[in-house]
Order: structure tokens, then sequence, then C-alpha cells
């Protein structure tokens, strides 16, 4: 299957900080990403759909100016949490649509361990 | 509304089959997913469904049956590794304008192999 990368694995930060994380599409090009939080022993739950050169489209409920979410190009995503706080400790895990195959899947990121102090 | 339900937990033996189930209401409906995610990692792809019917995929298949609203994702010949959590994931939209492409999953199951 579809490689997708993100980065870094794990972060650590105080509260009030921004914190970058990115999502690479490997070995195919994704017009669309998407990003997902996942709270320990509940399912994810879509934040965001990343358009390539478009504006993000938020789910109803998640703050726009909090997660900034940029789709620069083919291959790479990026969501910036701003002013983060603690309730903001989460996994966050993204995905890339590779409409290439059959079924038009989402392959998923390794995720990312955000934990704010 | 969006609503999908799938048993909290399950537990089965090496060796053995399970059938992990999967009810589904939705707005729209583009095809079905099931998932496997291993605790702290991501979800890995593993089936996927958009007309009626089995697919199999060697020790896992699945099943999808639109007129119900139900799928359910079998595995055979159990082994240790498959404890997971395995999630239903039902894509929005149809074939003609408002596809989104968005997975809307389901709480998962955490299924239990034991020796």
């Amino acid at each position: 299957g579809a490689v997708v990368s993100q980065h870094p694995s794990r972060v650590i930060c105080k509260s009030g900080t921004s914190v970058k994380i990115e999502c690479r599409s490997l070995d195919f090009q994704a017009t669309t990403m998407f990003w997902y939080r996942q709270f320990p022993k509940q399912s994810l739950m879509l934040m965001a759909t990343s358009n390539e050169g478009s504006k993000a489209t938020y789910e109803q409920g998640v703050e726009k100016d909090k997660f900034l979410i940029n789709h620069a190009s083919l291959t790479l995503s990026t969501l910036t949490v701003t002013s983060a706080h603690p309730e903001d400790s989460s996994f966050y895990i993204c995905s890339a649509r590779d409409k290439t195959t059959s079924t038009d899947t989402q392959y998923f990121g390794p995720g990312t361990r955000l934990t704010v102090l | 509304g969006q609503n999908i339900d799938q048993p909290t937990e399950m537990t089965a033996t090496e060796g053995a089959i399970v059938q992990i189930n999967c009810t589904y209401q939705t707005s729209g409906f583009n095809g079905l997913f099931w998932y496997q995610q291993h605790a702290g990692e991501a979800p890995t792809f593993l089936s996927y469904n958009v007309l009626d019917g089995l697919e199999e995929k060697g020790r896992f298949s699945s099943f999808l049956s639109r007129s119900k609203g139900y799928s359910y994702l079998l595995l055979k010949e159990l082994q240790m590794k498959d404890s997971a959590s395995y999630l239903c994931a039902v894509r929005d939209g149809g074939f003609y304008g408002g596809a989104t492409n968005k997975l809307i999953f389901g709480t998962g199951t955490l299924l239990a192999v034991q020796p």
C-alpha cells in the first residue's frame, strides 16, 4: 500500500506555544489529505479536510484559527496547533487520499503524540 | 445523523474464527472500509466494500449488505498479533457532486486474542 509519513512522532511542549506537524505522502500525490484526532480508547474524529492549493474545510466545532492547516504541495500538508493548551494533548493522525487506486483509499500516517504541559 | 455501531470489545481464541459486526446509518454512502489499529499506532487498511457481497483477502474477509446497512469483518485462523482495534468506516457522499471522500468512523472493536 501507499506510504504516508508524519513528523514528529512525539512532541512535548509548554502551554501557550505552537506546534507544527507535517504529513507527507511518499510515493503518490495527494490532492486531499485529512487530519484526525484520537483520544485514548476512542475512535478517530475528523478535524479537517486539507485540499492542495485551497483552504481547508473544517468540521463543526473545530477552531480554524487554532488548528492551522496548509497544503502547499501535492505531497505535504501541515497542521499547526497554535497556543496549545493541556486539553489539546492527543494523538493526531493524518491520512492521504490515493485516487489512483481502484478503491480511492485513505492511507494513514503513523500519528503524532502531542503532550502539552 | 451519522451513526456507526460496533461492539466495544470481543475476545477470541488463537486459531479460531471471529466475526466483527458493523451497522451504519449515514446520509450518504460511497463504500465501507475496515482498518486495523494497534495501540499507539495509525490505522492500516484491511478491506473495502462498495457492492453487496463478500470480499476475501487471505485470512480476512469483509461482507456488505447496503439494504441492511450492515457489514462484518471475518478473521480466520486467529493469531496473537491480530489483537488490535478494528475500525469500521463509511465513506461519505455519492458519485455525482457532494462527494467529499470523508470517512466516518465507528468507535472501533477491541479484539483480544487469547492462547
